[in-house]
C-alpha cells in the first residue's frame, strides 16, 4: 500500500555534471507525470507517460532533459550537464489512468542543487 | 496559448469562509482539479470538476463553468491547519497533460 516514492530526497551537483531522479510510482498506475516547482511558483509540466503510448514530452525545457519509463513502472529523468537554473524541486505523480478524471498521487520530490 | 490564472496571495480569519478563483485558457478541456500543498510538502488532491456545477466534499466545495472558463474553491470553517498553496489545474485533451496554475496561498489567521 506505499505510495509514490523518489529518490534521491535530495541531489546537491556541481554544474555540468549529470544527474539522474527516479521515480516508483504506485502499482496498478497507468500514468506518471514529471513536474518541477521552483521556490514559490507552481508545478511545470515536463513529461506524461500513459501505459505503452508514446510520451508526452512537450514539457522538456531543452534537450538535456529526458526521461524514460521502464516496464510501464519505475521512471527515471535524466538532466545532462546540469545548470544552476535547474535548481528545483522535481515531483513525480502517477495516477490510475490519464485519459479520465483519476486524481494524481504526488511523491515527496527531489530537491536538486547545482552550485 | 495556455493560461491558468489565480490570485497569489489571500488572508481569511479563522471560522470564515473563504473562496478562491480560477480562470483558465487551455486547448481543450478535460476536467479541472483543485491540490492543496502545505510548505515542503507534495500536493494532494482536493476536488475534480468535469460537468457544470458545485461539487461538496465535507468543508470544501469546487464549482466550475466551462463556457466562462471559471472555477472556485470555497472552504468553510476555516481551521488554522487550511493555511497552505491551493493549485488550480486544468487536464488538456490533447495529451492529456495537466497545466497548474502559480497556486494561490491561503493565510488564515486566528
Amino acid at each position: 500500500g506505499a505510495g509514490v516514492s523518489q529518490s534521491p530526497s535530495n541531489k546537491v551537483t556541481e554544474k555540468g555534471k549529470d544527474v539522474e531522479l527516479r521515480c516508483d510510482p504506485i502499482s496498478g498506475h497507468t500514468a506518471l507525470y514529471w513536474y518541477r516547482q521552483s521556490l514559490g511558483q507552481g508545478l511545470e509540466f515536463l513529461i506524461y507517460f500513459q501505459g505503452n503510448s508514446a510520451p508526452d514530452k512537450s514539457g522538456l525545457p531543452s534537450d538535456r532533459f529526458s526521461a524514460e519509463r521502464t516496464g510501464g513502472s519505475v521512471s527515471t529523468l535524466t538532466i545532462q550537464r546540469t545548470q544552476q537554473e535547474d535548481s528545483a524541486v522535481y515531483l513525480c505523480a502517477s495516477s490510475l489512468s490519464g485519459t479520465s478524471g483519476h486524481e494524481q498521487y504526488f511523491g515527496p520530490g527531489t530537491r536538486l542543487t547545482v552550485t | 496559448g495556455q493560461n491558468i490564472d489565480q490570485p497569489t496571495e489571500m488572508t481569511a480569519t479563522e471560522g470564515a469562509i473563504v473562496q478562491i478563483n480560477c480562470t483558465y485558457q487551455t486547448s481543450g478541456f478535460n476536467g479541472l482539479f483543485w491540490y492543496q500543498q502545505h510548505a515542503g510538502e507534495a500536493p494532494t488532491f482536493l476536488s475534480y470538476n468535469v460537468l457544470d456545477g458545485l461539487e461538496e466534499k465535507g468543508r470544501f466545495s469546487s464549482f466550475l463553468s466551462r463556457s466562462k472558463g471559471y472555477s472556485y474553491l470555497l472552504l468553510k470553517e476555516l481551521q488554522m491547519k487550511d493555511s497552505a498553496s491551493y493549485l488550480c489545474a486544468v487536464k488538456s485533451t490533447g495529451g492529456f497533460k495537466t497545466i497548474f496554475g502559480a497556486g494561490t496561498r491561503l493565510f488564515v489567521k486566528a
